[in-house]
């Protein structure tokens, strides 16, 4: 595909449980971003990737929240033990190098219940 | 840490009329984003401005950044419905060898008949 793709794109969960979000940026781009978009926080950066690495990962809220990527492609945050405070739109960006515009997917809605 | 703040929040205007969104950043970045995100949508990006006094226009919509005084605007002339939507400003910030955005809270504009 031409974008930056994500799924689910809504995720209802109970409080406690695991959840897994996926993100495939677009083809060639080798730096990949997540943020968080919440009513009370605004949009908040969590993680970024250059190739497989992620050199800074002092944006993730907790212990809790954890992320990897493969292959230069495929990213996944997984969030453990979920609690209301995590629902929000988790979106997922990428851009051909760290320096150039990002291009963001249309998101996961997550609800905590 | 990088702060970056968006006047007005929100923002009622008549169509046909011209208004000014702006941007504030409180350390030295040399690149500075627009976002438009419709409800429901992702985010568009609209303009990057890469260098002191850059100017950029896309229709009704022209932004400008100025460096030294740490300041973007984004200047709509005889605004259209279509118009509406919540526009952001990001500013990328340096962490550890890469960079990420960093977010204003937004300018949520309605334009009305």
């Amino acid at each position: 595909g031409a974008g930056v793709s994500q799924s689910p794109s809504n995720k209802v969960t109970e409080k406690g449980k695991d959840v897994e979000l996926r993100c495939d940026p677009i083809s060639g781009h080798t730096a990949l971003y997540w943020y968080r978009q919440s009513l009370g926080q605004g949009l908040e950066f969590l993680i970024y990737f250059q190739g497989n690495s992620a050199p800074d990962k002092s944006g993730l809220p907790s212990d809790r929240f954890s992320a990897e990527r493969t292959g230069g492609s495929v990213s996944t945050l997984t969030i453990q033990r979920t609690q209301q405070e995590d629902s929000a739109v988790y979106l997922c960006a990428s851009s051909f190098k760290v320096t150039q515009p990002q291009h963001f997917g249309d998101g996961t809605r997550l609800s905590i219940l | 840490e990088l702060k970056v703040e968006q006047n007005p929040l929100f923002l009622s205007m008549q169509e046909g009329k011209n208004y000014t969104i702006y941007c504030n950043y409180s350390t030295t970045s040399d690149r500075l984003y627009w976002y438009r995100q419709d409800p429901g949508k992702s985010l568009e990006s609209l303009f990057v401005l890469l260098s002191n006094g850059a100017v950029k226009q896309e229709g009704r919509l022209m932004a400008s950044l100025d460096t030294k005084a740490r300041l973007s605007t984004l200047h709509i002339t005889a605004a259209v419905h279509d118009l509406s939507a919540t526009y952001f400003c990001a500013v990328d910030m340096e962490r550890n060898s890469g960079y990420a955005l960093n977010f204003g809270k937004g300018t949520s504009l309605l334009v009305t008949p």
